[in-house]
């Protein structure tokens, strides 16, 4: 069955960095791409950016350009996240999940989703 | 600009059935959608895609009393037969051009 196991929690200081894994399982995991995706507390999801797992393209939410970096794997089919210059409402939850594309309607939906990485930033 | 619109709140009572919206904004009314559930202290389950012209597969073991279907701008997740483990936070979910994801607000379901 498909999996995807998350990294355990992080916290950071203001400033810092955070990497956070994604280790995907039941699947070729080159033949989909993952999303990453956050959600701070009592908030929404919030959709913060893909990568080709088949050849490393990326796609960054507007917000996060600069500071976030995606990256496979494909040895270990793992993908992994990196937010840099971390602020304090970068607190949140975040996610990763499989990207399947429907190729009748060009369109990407999130079919299985790791189960979460909390990471809390505070001095 | 590619929105996706849903009510914050929506209720309805144990057995009974439960229509949550998710509305595109204005030239995106072809657009397939996806909804997500998110019971309480948990993490998103994918649930099913909707395509515009109503079909819909759904995810794995996700049961038959959860179904799809579309109207213009409009994409319907209809709950019938509620159970208490029904309530949770319903998001719905779109791709834009250039690789953009895109999530509704959600809606939190309250069964009474």
């Amino acid at each position: 069955q498909v999996q995807l196991v998350q990294s355990g929690a992080e916290v950071k200081k203001p400033g810092a960095s955070v990497k956070v894994s994604c280790k995907a399982s039941g699947y070729t995991f080159t033949s989909y791409g993952i999303s990453w995706v956050r959600q701070a507390p009592g908030q929404g999801l919030e959709w913060m950016g893909w990568i080709s797992a088949y050849n490393g393209n990326t796609n960054y939410a507007q917000k996060l350009q600069g500071r976030v970096t995606m990256t496979t794997d494909t040895s270990t089919s793992t993908a992994y996240m990196e937010l840099r210059s971390l602020r304090s409402d970068d607190t949140a939850v975040y996610y990763c999940a499989r990207a399947g594309y429907d190729i009748l309607t060009g369109f990407y939906y999130f079919d299985y989703w790791g189960q979460g990485t909390l990471v809390t930033v505070s001095s | 600009q590619l929105v996706l619109t849903q009510s914050p709140s929506a209720s309805a009572s144990l057995g009974a059935s439960v229509k949550l919206t998710c509305t595109l904004s204005s030239g995106h009314s072809s657009y397939a959608i996806a909804w997500h559930q998110q019971q309480p202290e948990k993490g998103p389950r994918y649930l099913m895609k909707l395509n515009s012209d109503g079909s819909h597969s759904k995810g794995d073991g996700i049961p038959d009393r959860f179904s799809g279907s579309s109207s213009g701008a409009e994409r319907y997740l209809t709950i019938s037969s509620l159970q208490s483990e029904d309530e949770a936070d319903y998001y719905c979910q779109t791709w834009g051009t250039g690789i953009r994801g895109v999530f509704g607000g959600g809606t939190k379901l309250t069964v009474l």
